[in-house]
């Protein structure tokens, strides 16, 4: 069954360092997201993607964060100069639908910025 | 604003029936979204309903849906220890221009006692 993977599943950086997330979603879908989870807290919103633009952003997804579809099959979310409380877990998601009914997730990549 | 709330933790027994509730506030919602999250694991999509729907059956899982009380259930027979994980209610926002953004509550953790 197909599955959208997101690599690294852990990720430790400094205050102040970039990081990339990098997310494969499900070949034929089209529409892309990333969510976070800070822990204990709900699951956030952060932005929607489909042909190469941003659909929706929430607040938190400030200039700091970029999304990117670098090739033909990763997904990037990209934070410039991470925060501590930028520490969560990240999950990408993709659908083929463009309301997003049926949205996947991936397993999540855990960011922890010491 | 577009709010998801969920208890936070149910028990029950091999073999009884679970029933984790769930309240959302935009009556304006398509779909309305069970997701399961095992440990270690990302968000694995169970059901979902379309908001003019009162009910649906997937084996062991029942949805109910009761539009004026803005209240969604999710019931499982026969629970079993594999069914032990938290499990996220979530409704695709109405203000997203059918971006596919989802508004999650904060999960319910069901615990299974053998």
């Amino acid at each position: 069954e197909p599955e959208v993977t997101q690599t690294p599943s852990h990720q430790v950086t400094q205050m102040g360092q970039e990081v990339i997330l990098r997310c494969v979603p499900i070949s034929n879908h089209l529409y892309f997201y990333w969510y976070r989870q800070i822990l204990g807290q709900k699951v956030e919103f952060l932005v929607s993607f489909y042909n190469n633009e941003i659909s929706e952003k929430s607040e938190i997804f400030d200039d700091q964060f970029s999304v990117e579809r670098p090739d033909g099959s990763n997904f990037t979310l990209k934070i410039r100069s991470t925060k501590l409380e930028d520490s969560a877990m990240y999950f990408c998601a993709s659908s083929e639908d463009p309301g997003g009914e049926t949205q996947y997730f991936g397993p999540g990549t855990r960011l922890l910025v010491l | 604003g577009e709010d998801v709330e969920q208890s936070l933790f149910l028990s029950v027994r091999e073999g009884d029936s679970s029933v984790i509730n769930c309240t959302y506030t935009d009556s304006s919602s398509t779909y309305l979204y069970w997701y399961k999250q095992e440990p270690g694991a990302g968000l694995q999509l169970l059901t979902y309903i379309f908001s003019n729907m009162d009910m649906k059956q997937d084996q062991r899982l029942t949805v109910l849906l009761n539009k004026k009380d803005k209240h969604l259930s999710l019931r499982i027979a026969d629970t079993q220890t594999g069914d032990s994980a938290i499990y996220f209610c979530a409704e695709s926002s109405s203000g997203s221009s059918n971006t596919g953004k989802l508004i999650f509550g904060q999960g319910t953790t069901l615990q299974v006692k053998p």
